[in-house]
Formats: structure tokens, sequence, C-alpha cells
């Protein structure tokens, strides 16, 4: 059973940083693209970064470039997101998501919740 | 704003067909037959109902079907159940250099 657990999100000030980690299992990690997207309160959904099986090909969308940086560890089977410069429209639900392609995402974590607020 | 524009809610008794639309352009749904849909419960992660406009992944019950005319997409609900009150969201590919895109969304309720 593919198993995907989100860690890491809790309260932080505007201009802080924060580490999202997720843990896979359940399935071969390293022959898929993994995603995170989240989802404001009261919203849908926003795919906010993509990566590569291998790690070398990565997407953000526009409004976190330059702040979030996706990488994944395919010895520890471990997607991570780390988040700087944090806004408080950054405050969501952010998920784990296993892509297979054309943002088909057919498994999602159970979600970390991330508030930016002063 | 949503790059994709569904309905706010639609609604139907139990046995009988709704159907979602989902309108975007000739740069994203327009352009590819990579659409999906998910359904959202509250307080749930989403989960994938249809994939690539048409395609259910295993275990999806053949009451949901996707098409696509144009630049919308649709999905149908047939024979309503209780368990399908929901959200629903669809999300086309935009391009290569371009995240996929969300609709904003559309609550079903089983009257």
């Amino acid at each position: 059973e593919v198993q995907l657990v989100e860690s890491g999100g809790g309260l932080v000030q505007p201009g802080g940083s924060l580490r999202l980690s997720c843990g896979a299992s359940g399935f071969s990690f390293s022959d898929h693209w993994m995603s995170w997207v989240r989802q404001a309160p009261g919203k849908g959904p926003e795919w906010v970064a993509n990566i590569r099986k291998d790690g070398n090909d990565k997407q953000y969308v526009d409004s976190v470039r330059g702040r979030f940086t996706i990488s994944r560890d395919n010895a520890k089977n471990s997607l991570y997101l780390q988040m700087n410069s944090l806004r408080a429209e950054d405050t969501a639900v952010y998920y784990c998501v296993r892509n297979l392609g054309w943002y088909r995402g057919d498994s999602w974590g159970q979600g970390t919740l991330v508030t930016v607020s002063s | 704003q949503s790059a994709l524009t569904q309905p706010r809610s639609v609604s139907g008794s139990p046995g009988q067909s709704v159907t979602i639309s989902c309108t975007g352009t000739s740069s994203n749904v327009g352009a590819y037959n990579y659409v999906s849909w998910y359904q959202q419960h509250p307080g749930k992660a989403p989960k994938l109902m249809i994939y690539e406009v048409n395609k259910r992944p295993s275990g999806v019950p053949d009451r949901f079907s996707g098409s696509k005319s144009g630049n919308t997409a649709s999905l149908t609900i047939s024979g309503l159940q209780a368990e399908d009150e929901a959200d629903y969201y669809c999300c086309s590919f935009a391009g290569s250099s371009t995240l996929g895109v969300f609709g904003g969304g559309t609550s079903v309720t089983v009257l």
C-alpha cells in the first residue's frame, strides 16, 4: 500500500523558514516524479513544485520560485520542501503527492499545516 | 481567481445524474488531453477520480465519467449516491513551462 506521511508544519513568523518532509513507503520511490501541492483555508488546491525521479529537474509555481526549494533523497525514500522568506499567503495545508505524469496525482499524504503569522 | 472556471455548486437527488463543467482556455484544457478530476471530502486529502480526460483509476466506480469539448471539460456522476457529496476540482496540464492549474472547485450536494 502506498503511504506518504508529511511532517514539519507549524506556526512561523513572516520572513521565517520551515522545512517540510515526506516519508514514502509501499512503492519504488525513485521511479516516480513527486510533487508538493498546497491548499489555503477555504480555497482550491495549487501545485507548488514538482521534482523528477533523479532530482535533476525541478519546477515551481511563480509565487514561490526563488523562495522554496524542492528536493529528494531516494536512498531515504524522502521528499522535502525548504520554504524561506515565508509570507502570510503561504499559509496552507501542504500535501506530498505521487505524480504519475501530466498532473495525475494518484496518492496523497494526509497533509501538514503551515501557518505564517506574527 | 482560478485559471479554470467551475460552477460553485451543483445538486441532485439520489439516483440522478449531475454534470460539473470546467472551462479553461486554448492554453490549457483546449490544448491537451490531460484533464484530471479530484474529489475531496471535508478534512481529507483530494482523491483522483479521473485522469487524461476520461480514464478512471482502479477502484473508482464507473458512475464517474469524464469528457471534453473544446476548452471545456466535464465530470458526470451518474446514479448519485450520498457518499458522492464532496468538493470536486478539475486540473489541467498547461504546458511544460508552467505547473498544472486547478479550478476553483464545485460543491456537490445530494438532496
